[in-house]
């Protein structure tokens, strides 16, 4: 079956650090690949997704790149904020199955 | 914009009782589903629907059934609730089945059973 791969948490981080949430997945079929961000107290909500290879996801900051040959699509922004404390799920989208398959979510926090 | 409302932000309930979880969404959207959400586990997926009056189980579905008689409502039931079933659950709607098919979630109930 399908399954999600990524970075165990909890990331610490220094404002204006560069950050990596590393995810890798295996897949029956050609899947696609987001992430979701989820703040306190709130839902998941999407914060970028790419659907093919070489497509590169990216939104406030935010990207990823869609690595068929290495199976990945790590997450990196070049300066965090305050703001972009959350837990950061990776998952994929099968579309034959018609189901996403999550990660275990890697928690953020950035201090000031 | 997408809103997936879900009708309890917390919930107590005691071992035994039969658990209703409601989830409403106000997009059209075919597709609906049920996740748990557990510390060190991530989501898993109970169950999802495609359509009215179908249902499809997911990767933990003992314990729980479904019910979507209306294509906006697809409510999460909790036969007799157990302490093990102590979790937060996600419902999740998506409007197609195509590649760039992102899900939308409501805020999440948070269930104690005790």
């Amino acid at each position: 079956g399908d399954s999600v791969t990524q970075m165990e948490g909890p990331v610490t981080l220094s404002e204006e650090a560069f950050l990596t949430i590393n995810c890798t997945y295996t897949a029956t079929g050609y899947p696609s690949l987001f992430w979701y961000v989820q703040y306190p107290g709130e839902g998941l909500q999407l914060l970028l997704k790419a659907t093919k290879a070489d497509d590169k996801g990216s939104n406030k900051g935010f990207e990823a790149t869609y690595r068929k040959e290495t199976t990945s699509f790590h997450l990196e922004k070049g300066s965090v904020q305050v703001s972009d404390s959350a837990v950061y799920f990776c998952a994929l989208y099968n579309t034959n199955a018609g189901k996403s398959t999550f990660g275990d979510g890697t928690t953020l926090t950035v201090k000031p | 914009d997408v809103k997936v409302t879900q009708s309890s932000r917390y919930l107590v309930k005691r071992t035994g009782e039969k658990v209703f979880l409601e989830c409403v969404q106000d997009m059209d959207h075919e597709n609906m589903f049920w996740y748990r959400q557990d510390p060190g586990l991530g989501l898993r997926l109970i169950y999802f629907s495609y359509d009215v009056k179908m249902k499809e189980k997911g990767d933990i579905p003992e314990g729980y059934s479904v019910s979507r008689e209306k294509k906006e409502r697809f409510s999460l039931i909790l036969e007799s609730a157990s302490t093990n079933q102590t979790s937060m659950y996600l419902c999740a709607s998506s409007p197609h089945r195509g590649r760039d098919t992102e899900a939308f979630f409501g805020q999440g109930t948070r269930l104690t059973v005790v």
